[in-house]
């Protein structure tokens, strides 16, 4: 069974720093892999994702993320935090073959200082 | 054009009891699939509905159980409410169901059983 590994559960950083948030994934064959962030009370909302082509996947809002097969990793990064990035982000793998679901990590809630 | 949208917004039950929480999904959407999402945790499968046929169930009991209909809007019923039924419960559509499609999030049905 696929799983999905999101290491830290809480990241703080000071506003305008680099925003480093840690997805690895176990799985044999190369999945698809999906960001979500999550704000208060409301569902989720997709920031980016991997489907097998380029490595490097820009997102919205300034996000972006890289596949790295040998390290079994998908981080998600942002040069600069803004005080609006402050929420819940979820790692997500899917696939392959039949895997349909999305399975998720248990996410990492980050904090803006100002 | 209307995103994912889900009803009702909020729900209080007694344990034993049974409800429907409802979702409509995105125009052009032939996949719907449900999520449980307790607190503090990452949302977790409970199954996948394709053109009106189940395609997919995550690890829940039978007393979960759901609908797809004509239109492609979906139900989600479960039985015999239990204490540990209390959470958020997502809904997402895809155009497909191929693994590699981007699944879209209503912003859920928070549900406390009391």
């Amino acid at each position: 069974a696929q799983s999905v590994t999101q290491l830290g559960s809480h990241v703080s950083v000071s506003e305008g720093a680099l925003v480093l948030l840690r997805c690895n994934y176990s799985s044999s064959v190369p999945p698809y892999l999906f960001w979500y962030v999550q704000y208060p009370n409301q569902g989720l909302q997709l920031l980016l994702k991997y489907t097998s082509a380029a490595t490097l996947v820009k997102g919205i809002n300034g996000f972006e993320a890289e596949f790295k097969k040998s390290e079994t990793s998908f981080h998600l990064t942002k040069p600069s935090a803004h005080m609006s990035d402050a929420a819940e982000y979820f790692c997500a793998v899917s696939g392959p073959g039949s895997a349909r679901q999305l399975t998720f990590g248990s996410g990492t809630q980050l904090t803006v200082l100002p | 054009e209307t995103g994912v949208t889900q009803s009702p917004t909020h729900l209080i039950k007694t344990r034993g009891q049974q409800v429907t929480l409802r979702c409509s999904s995105q125009s052009g959407h032939n996949t719907v699939s449900w999520y449980q999402q307790a607190l503090g945790q990452g949302p977790q499968f409970i199954f996948q509905y394709y053109r009106e046929e189940e395609n997919g169930r995550g690890n829940f009991p039978p007393r979960f159980s759901g609908l797809q209909f004509p239109n492609y809007s979906s139900e989600l019923n479960v039985n015999a409410l239990e204490l540990d039924d209390s959470a958020l419960y997502l809904c997402a559509s895809s155009l497909d169901s191929s693994p590699a499609e981007t699944q879209y999030f209503g912003p859920g049905t928070r549900l406390l059983v009391l």
